[in-house]
């Protein structure tokens, strides 16, 4: 049974540093990774979605990165800013979906201090 | 710009009540899925449906939770009856599934449910 772990789960930094946020899965075997935001009270918004044969993804001051083979995906921002704060998901598609069903992290929770 | 709309966002309700909860998804997309988001549980999977088909509701407690699309453009969630450890953020996402597909999911703003 596939799980995702987030570690930290939450993470305090100051304004400017760049921080990396860890995803790890159990099952390397994976169709896509995807990260998503949440602000609370609010839904999901994906940020960057990974496929199983690429290493990594960019938008922006953010970068994601895919090691399949060890079951990790981390979640670079680059030169934080207070409006980064918000809570971090990381999901991952099982490789036997075909609907792309979702199995989720719990999440790690950032607050950037200005 | 097309977006994942819910209704109602807040519910509050009696134990024992039925609650019924609605999702329209992006116009198009061929697959729908109900998450539950708690503190203690983090994001589940309820259910999921392709081209109006339940695929899997095993994530679902079927004595008391019931998921429909009735058409397309509407699926539907409903706890009959709602007891209070049902109190959660209830999120519906589309997405489109098919051959080529990244199958990225879409979300809603979420209905935040409260049974008291």
């Amino acid at each position: 049974k596939q799980e995702v772990t987030q570690i930290p789960a939450a993470l305090s930094v100051p304004e400017g540093e760049n921080l990396v946020l860890n995803c790890s899965f159990t099952d390397s075997a994976i169709y896509n990774l995807q990260w998503f935001r949440q602000d609370p009270g609010k839904g999901l918004t994906s940020l960057l979605l990974i496929q199983s044969s690429q290493r990594e993804q960019t938008s922006g001051r953010l970068n994601a990165s895919l090691d399949k083979s060890s079951g990790r995906s981390t979640l670079y921002i680059a030169a934080s800013q207070p409006g980064d704060s918000a809570t971090y998901l990381c999901a991952v598609r099982p490789g036997s979906s075909n609907t792309g069903k979702l199995i989720f992290g719990q999440g790690t929770t950032l607050q950037v201090k200005p | 710009d097309a977006r994942v709309t819910q209704t109602p966002r807040h519910k509050v309700t009696e134990m024992g009540q039925e609650v019924t909860m609605r999702c329209q998804p992006i116009l198009g997309h061929n697959t729908v899925f109900w998450y539950r988001q708690t503190m203690m549980q983090g994001l589940e999977l309820l259910a999921y449906f392709r081209n109006r088909a339940p695929l899997d509701d095993s994530g679902m407690p079927k004595d008391r939770f019931s998921a429909e699309m009735p058409d397309a453009t509407l699926a539907t969630l409903k706890i009959q009856p709602s007891e209070p450890r049902d109190s959660a953020v209830y999120f519906c996402a589309s997405g489109w599934a098919g051959s080529g597909s990244s199958y990225e999911q879409y979300f809603g703003p979420g209905t935040r449910l409260t049974v008291t």
